[in-house]
């Protein structure tokens, strides 16, 4: 079965530290690919980050970096240097093929509150 | 540009109403979906475009149906609404092909009484 596993329900971190979102998953596919998403308090969702199977190095987009390790099959999400505006809902998430078709398969998601 | 966009935002519908929640991009893209927001849940898949004429099934699709009206518009409509689906939903398109990023519109919170 193709799972995403977030183990944290909640996370605290003070202003300007590093903090890690942990994701595990789950799959037999050889090409897959991770995604991390932000849901603040006003509900959308905000893509991050993205990290293919076959990507040797880690993603990074700005203060966001993805800890790719494939024998372990993880994929956390590091925020450096955290933001006030960083609290809110992360979300891990699969890209999965089914039918010849791409589709996105999330795990349950991490809260994350930010404090000065 | 709008990017994805969904009316209405707030819906409260009796049981048995029906109700048709709509969906809109203008982004060119290829692929749309539709998921569904629980609380402790995560987002689930109820059906998915591949392209405009085509739509199928993901993993919640009970109690729905779906329209891919044209490239732009992919509707999602309760015929008999129930409370088990008091959720948030959120419409969601991808350019398709070797691009996977999705790209979320604001949400719809409907309340089914």
């Amino acid at each position: 079965a193709q799972k995403i596993t977030q183990t944290q329900p909640g996370m605290f971190v003070q202003e300007k530290e590093a903090v890690t979102l942990d994701c595990t998953y789950d799959t037999s596919d050889q090409s897959y690919g991770l995604f991390w998403y932000k849901q603040p308090s006003s509900g959308e969702m905000i893509f991050l980050i993205y990290q293919g199977s076959y990507d040797e190095q880690n993603a990074t987009e700005g203060r966001y970096s993805l800890n790719f390790q494939k024998a372990r099959k993880s994929a956390n999400l590091v925020i450096s240097a955290s933001q006030l505006g960083d609290s809110a809902m992360y979300f891990c998430a699969m890209r999965v093929m089914n039918t010849g078709f791409q589709k996105l398969v999330f795990g349950t998601g991490t809260r994350l509150l930010v404090s000065p | 540009n709008a990017g994805v966009t969904q009316t209405p935002k707030f819906q409260v519908l009796k049981t048995g109403q029906s109700m048709t929640l709509q969906c809109a991009q203008d982004m060119n893209h290829n692929s749309m979906y539709w998921y569904r927001q629980d609380p402790g849940m995560g987002l689930r898949l109820i059906y998915y475009s591949a392209s405009e004429g085509t739509t199928d099934k993901g993993e919640v699709p009970n109690g729905y149906n779906v329209s891919r009206l044209n490239k732009r518009e992919f509707s999602l409509r309760l015929e008999s609404a129930a409370p088990s689906q008091t959720s948030v939903y959120f419409c969601a398109s991808s350019p398709g092909g070797t691009s996977y990023e999705q790209y979320f519109g604001p949400g719809t919170r409907l309340t089914v009484t």
